[in-house]
């Protein structure tokens, strides 16, 4: 089936640093999505992505959808403690029947020194 | 907008009992809506697509009769877990699609945290 490919698994940075994430596929999606989950909550949506090439910011955060529609990064700028959690991309073939459902990253844990 | 609640937030209950998690979604209406199960410092493992109005469309391996599914409005999906045993235990979420045009965002519920003793 298909899979994405999430990295790195983890990080540790200071606060203040930028920091990037991304996602690879070998099969093209139409939709990207990112998530961030905090410990014992359900995922949380940052940026939706719906075109190739489309650069998408909230904040700190910008993410891009990939021109081959295969891949997108997700960085955060200016790193703060609140940024801690689980950072899920999250990809959808298509918008009906069995092409509806998203496919999940395993995620990257980041972690914030002050 | 695009609020979903989740209910019970977190059940404790015996080996062989049943139980039911209530997914609403507060501010939109969905069509449809996905059950996930996430094992800890895992990612989240799709169980069942839940389609207002008729009946889901379950991921290979998960059983149906296990994990029933009632989609009975554009606003509430439940999952029962039926005859439940120690290795169900687990956090259950649930996401609810909203469909605008040219989008179709999933929103997650906070979770459900399942303990069968």
């Amino acid at each position: 089936g298909q899979q994405l490919n999430q990295s790195p698994q983890s990080m540790f940075i200071q606060e203040g640093e930028d920091v990037s994430m991304n996602c690879t596929s070998s099969s093209i999606f139409n939709t990207w999505l990112w998530y961030k989950q905090d410990p014992g909550e359900g995922p949380v949506l940052l940026i939706a992505l719906y075109k190739a090439g489309e650069l998408t910011s909230n904040g700190r955060l910008t993410a891009q959808f990939g021109i081959t529609r295969k891949d997108s990064f997700l960085n955060i700028s200016a790193s703060i403690p609140s940024d801690v959690g689980i950072y899920f991309c999250a990809g959808q073939l298509g918008f009906s029947g069995g092409y509806n459902k998203l496919i999940f990253g395993a995620g990257t844990r980041l972690a914030v020194h002050p | 907008g695009a609020v979903v609640s989740q209910h019970p937030s977190w059940v404790i209950c015996k080996s062989g009992t049943s139980v039911k998690i209530e997914c609403r979604s507060l501010d939109f209406q969905a069509t449809t809506m996905f059950w996930y199960r996430q094992f800890p410092k895992q990612s989240l493992m799709l169980m069942a697509t839940s389609n207002e109005g008729s009946k889901a469309t379950y991921e290979q391996g998960v059983e149906k009769d296990k994990f029933l599914i009632n989609h009975a409005s554009l606003t509430l999906s439940t999952l029962t877990v039926t005859s439940a045993h120690p290795e169900d235990s687990s956090f259950y979420i649930c996401s609810a699609r909203r469909d605008r045009e040219g989008s179709y965002e999933q929103y997650f519920g906070p979770g459900t945290r399942l303990t069968v003793t």
